[in-house]
Order: C-alpha cells, then structure tokens, then sequence
C-alpha cells in the first residue's frame, strides 16, 4: 500500500504532455540538489542532481532548472509516459556538510492519464 | 543498483519490545543513513555513519540506536518500540568517487508496532 502521503500535491498530465514538478528549498547556503522518484512499496530511486553553480542540467527526458534568487527548483519530464507516475521529492544539501545529509521536500504526486 | 540489502522487508510486532532493521551494502562505501518516511512528513533522518564505529545523530534519533561493526553493515534498533515509531525505514548510501556524492537508497522496510 501506499505509505508516502496522504495529502501531497498532486499533478495529472496527459500522457505525452510535459511535467513541470515544482521545489521550494529552503536554505540559500544549500550547493547541491537532488530530484528523487518513487514507486509505491519502493525506495527512492535518484533521478538528475545539481550544483549550485549551474542554473539548468539535462538528462534523458529530464531537465533540472535552479533559481538560486527565489530557492526555487523544477523538474521537468518530457513526454511524460505511464511509468512516469510516482512521487517526486527534491533534497537539498547544505554548504560544509561533510557527512553529506540531505534534506527533503514534502513531496508531489505525478499521475499520468492515459 | 546501489547493492543495498534491507531486511527485514515487513515486521510486526509489539509495543516495548525490541526491534532490529539491517542494512547490508556490497560496494565498501562509507557513509550510510537511516530515514523513517511518514505521511506528511517526507524523509527524516534518524541516524547516520561516517566509518566503522563513527555514528552520529540526525533530526529524529529518539528512541533509536544504532551501530557499525563492518563496514557493509548499518543496524538499526529501536530498544522498546512504541507505536510512534510505525514507519517506513530506509537506508541509505551516500556513493563516493562519482563527484557529487549523491545518496541512493533500499527499498525499505515497513514496520508495524501494535
């Protein structure tokens, strides 16, 4: 069952149409970012990441856009596939940690109607 | 595949006995990281490693402990469970020599305290 929140925000695409995945972070010392995608009953599957000296990165389907002026980050997916259903989280890390933590976002649901 | 082992994958059991969560990973990397997920709540660091026998606490460590005899294990105990400490447990690692040292995760293990 599904144990990764009751009441997160969601966002239903087409399939085929774009996803624009939306992240507010919170500390402006923060250097690096992560996009996470999880499938229910599995465990946080790393997506594309970020520094903080960059303010866009593509993947295969995916691009990652930073504005450091607002702490904002988006992901987003293109031509979004049934497969792409899931929650998104982003993480941020902190400048200095040396362990290395993350801090994580509350989450956003992408469904995707067929 | 990040070569991270939990288990085990579901347990229930009751309130103020001892649990145990094992977290095995196959690559020798060094830090390693507990996360309870929650409904609202997103990821929440319980504890981490930086090395055999170096632990430290992260947001949520009350009522956990946690130790690191080899370098492939990572255990998780809660000494007394309470029915606050239902959760999803992850584990984690956070993969050196790729730069950014991102953190990829099991798949968790679902833990029901009556």
């Amino acid at each position: 069952g599904e144990s990764v929140g009751l009441h997160l925000p969601t966002l239903s695409v087409q399939e085929g149409d774009n996803s624009i995945i939306n992240c507010a972070y919170s500390n402006s010392a923060s250097d690096y970012f992560i996009w996470y995608k999880q499938e229910s009953g599995k465990g946080p599957q790393f997506i594309i990441d970020i520094r903080s000296n960059m303010d866009k990165r593509q993947g295969q389907r995916v691009t990652v856009l930073l504005n450091k002026t607002v702490k904002h980050l988006s992901l987003q997916i293109a031509a979004t596939q049934p497969g792409d259903s899931a929650v998104y989280f982003c993480a941020e890390r902190r400048v200095g940690d040396s362990s290395y933590k993350l801090i994580f976002g509350s989450g956003t649901r992408l469904l995707v109607r067929p | 595949d990040a070569g991270i082992t939990q288990s085990p994958r579901h347990k229930v059991t009751e309130t103020g006995t001892p649990v145990t969560l094992r977290c095995h990973q196959t690559e020798n990397h060094r830090y390693m990281y507990w996360y309870r997920q929650d409904p609202g709540h997103g990821l929440r660091l319980i504890h981490y490693s930086y090395g055999v026998k170096d632990t430290d606490k992260g947001e949520v460590s009350d009522g956990y402990s946690v130790s690191r005899s080899k370098t492939e294990d990572f255990l998780l105990t809660l000494e007394s469970a309470t029915s606050s400490q239902t959760s999803v447990y992850f584990c984690a690692i956070s993969v050196e020599g790729s730069g950014n040292q991102p953190q990829h995760f099991g798949d968790g293990t679902r833990l029901s305290i009556l």
